[in-house]
């Protein structure tokens, strides 16, 4: 019940192009789904997040779909840049910790 | 303003050493949290202190693992004795309220050789 899914594991994308990730969870108590970039030597940071009374938020080129029914948010990454290289990781959680997807490195290749 | 710092970045350890990873939350930031990511999987939560109780320590591996935070700064997690699944990358987060954002520090990259 304590799972997140993510994938797919690895993305290429060509730039201009949009990278779409994907998420899946069980618990239904978890009400907020944040997703994280990482680059190489860094920590995550946090990108854009979403919570369940909302089925979509979008900031700037980055928009996160949520379907509450069947349990599935996603990240969706538009006009997708060289500097967008990075490993994305989708969580679930409620007010102290987070549930970790496995991650997805992505390539955006010029 | 100074973000969350961990140290060290790196340490290699033999199998049976002590290792003791410190982490220095942004400041005024009441909840202090320890996650780690073993060979490429899921960053898995270890374990969250409000100041300087342990408010869930659920995520802690076993009795191997040993996380403070006297006074309610900064926090160590020490490893006694390593073993080779130990090996990952540990992060060290803070947050000001229950619920908000989390900020990471770069992590710590403990190999146990």
């Amino acid at each position: 019940q304590q799972q997140v899914k993510q994938s797919p594991q690895s993305l290429i994308v060509q730039k201009g192009g949009i990278s779409i990730i994907n998420c899946a969870y069980e618990n239904t108590a978890f009400d907020y789904f944040p997703w994280y970039q990482q680059f190489p030597g860094k920590g995550p940071a946090l990108l854009i997040a979403i919570r369940p009374d909302v089925s979509e938020k979008k900031e700037g080129r980055f928009t996160i779909s949520f379907n509450k029914s069947a349990k599935q948010f996603s990240l969706h990454i538009m006009d997708s840049q060289p500097g967008d290289s990075a490993t994305y990781f989708c969580a679930a959680g409620g007010y102290n910790k987070l549930i970790f997807g496995a991650g997805t490195r992505l390539a955006v290749h010029p | 303003e100074a973000g969350v710092t961990q140290f060290p970045s790196h340490s290699v350890i033999e199998k049976g050493q002590t290792v003791t990873l410190r982490c220095d939350p942004i400041s005024g930031h009441d909840n202090l949290y320890w996650y780690r990511r073993v060979m490429g999987k899921e960053i898995k939560f270890l374990l969250h202190f409000v100041k300087e109780s342990k408010q869930d320590e659920s995520g802690m591996p076993n009795n191997r693992f040993l996380a403070e935070r006297t006074g309610g700064t900064y926090s160590t997690l020490k490893v006694q004795p390593a073993e080779l699944e130990d090996s990952g990358v540990y992060f060290c987060a803070s947050s000001q309220e229950l619920g908000a954002e989390a900020f990471f520090g770069q992590g710590t990259r403990l190999t146990v050789v």
